[in-house]
C-alpha cells in the first residue's frame, strides 16, 4: 500500500523567508510519480510540480524548487523568498503507474502562513 | 476553456437522506476522479471513472456509487448519509494515462450531514 506523511502540519514564516516542506512516502512500486499540490482557502487544489520516480534531478521553477531524495524516500518543496499569497495548505501526493492512473494518495498537508 | 466544475457549491442535508453532487471535467479530459476531505486532512480517494465504468475504487462503502455520462461528465451518489459523510468533495479530472501527468481539480462540494 501506498502512504505519504507530512510531518510538519503548520509552518509560519515572514515575508521573504524561504520555506522548506517535507514529504516522505512509501510505495513498492519500482515507477511513481509524485505531486505537490496547493490548496487557497477557496478549495481547488492547485497542481505546482510533478516528479517521475527515474528522474531525481532537482530543479528550479521560478520561486519554486524541489529535492527528491530516492534514497531516502523523500520529496521536499520548498518556496524561495515567501509572499503573503503563498498562505495555503500544501500537500504531497503519490501516484502509480500502469493502469492505476491517475489515482493520488495525499499526504495530510502542510499549512503555510505567510505574514506581512 | 473551462475547467473543472462542481455543483453545488455547498449542501445540507439530514442523516440518512441521499445525495447527488456532479462533476463536469476540464475540457478534453476523459477521466473522472471523486476524493473526499475531511476537515484538516488530506483528500481520500473515492473512485475513477473513464469510459463509463468505475476503474479504480478506493476503501469507501458501497452506499458510495458515481456514474460517468457519455459527454465525460460525473455524478457522485452517497446513500444513507452519516455525520461522519460531512466533507469537502472534491473532482478531479485527467486524461487515462499512465499516471504521468497532473489531475486538475474543481472547487469542491462542501457536504454538511446533520
Amino acid at each position: 500500500a501506498q502512504k505519504v506523511t507530512q510531518a510538519q502540519t503548520e509552518i509560519s514564516v515572514v515575508e521573504k523567508e524561504d520555506v522548506t516542506l517535507d514529504c516522505v512516502y512509501e510505495t513498492r512500486d519500482t515507477t511513481y510519480y509524485l505531486f505537490w499540490y496547493k490548496q487557497p482557502p477557496s478549495g481547488e487544489l492547485v497542481f505546482l510540480i510533478r516528479r517521475n520516480s527515474f528522474d531525481e534531478q532537482n530543479e528550479i521553477s521560478g520561486r519554486y524548487s524541489w529535492n527528491f531524495q530516492k534514497s531516502t524516500s523523500s520529496f521536499n518543496f520548498t518556496i524561495t523568498a515567501s509572499q503573503v499569497v503563498d498562505s495555503a495548505v500544501y500537500f504531497c501526493a503519490l501516484s502509480e503507474a500502469g493502469a492505476a492512473g491517475n489515482k493520488l494518495t495525499f499526504g495530510g498537508g502542510t499549512r503555510v502562513l505567510v505574514k506581512p | 476553456d473551462a475547467g473543472v466544475t462542481q455543483s453545488p457549491t455547498h449542501l445540507i442535508k439530514t442523516r440518512g437522506q441521499q445525495v447527488t453532487l456532479r462533476c463536469s471535467p476540464k475540457s478534453g479530459h476523459d477521466t473522472v476522479s471523486w476524493y473526499q476531505q475531511a476537515l484538516g486532512q488530506g483528500p481520500q480517494f473515492i473512485f475513477q471513472y473513464y469510459e463509463e465504468e468505475e476503474r479504480q475504487r478506493g476503501n469507501f462503502p458501497d452506499r458510495f456509487s458515481g456514474h460517468q455520462f457519455p459527454n465525460y461528465s460525473s455524478e457522485l451518489n452517497v446513500n444513507a448519509l452519516l455525520l461522519g459523510d460531512s466533507a469537502l468533495y472534491l473532482c478531479a479530472s485527467s486524461f487515462f494515462t499512465l499516471g504521468n501527468t497532473e489531475a486538475f481539480f474543481g472547487q469542491g462540494t462542501r457536504l454538511t450531514v446533520v
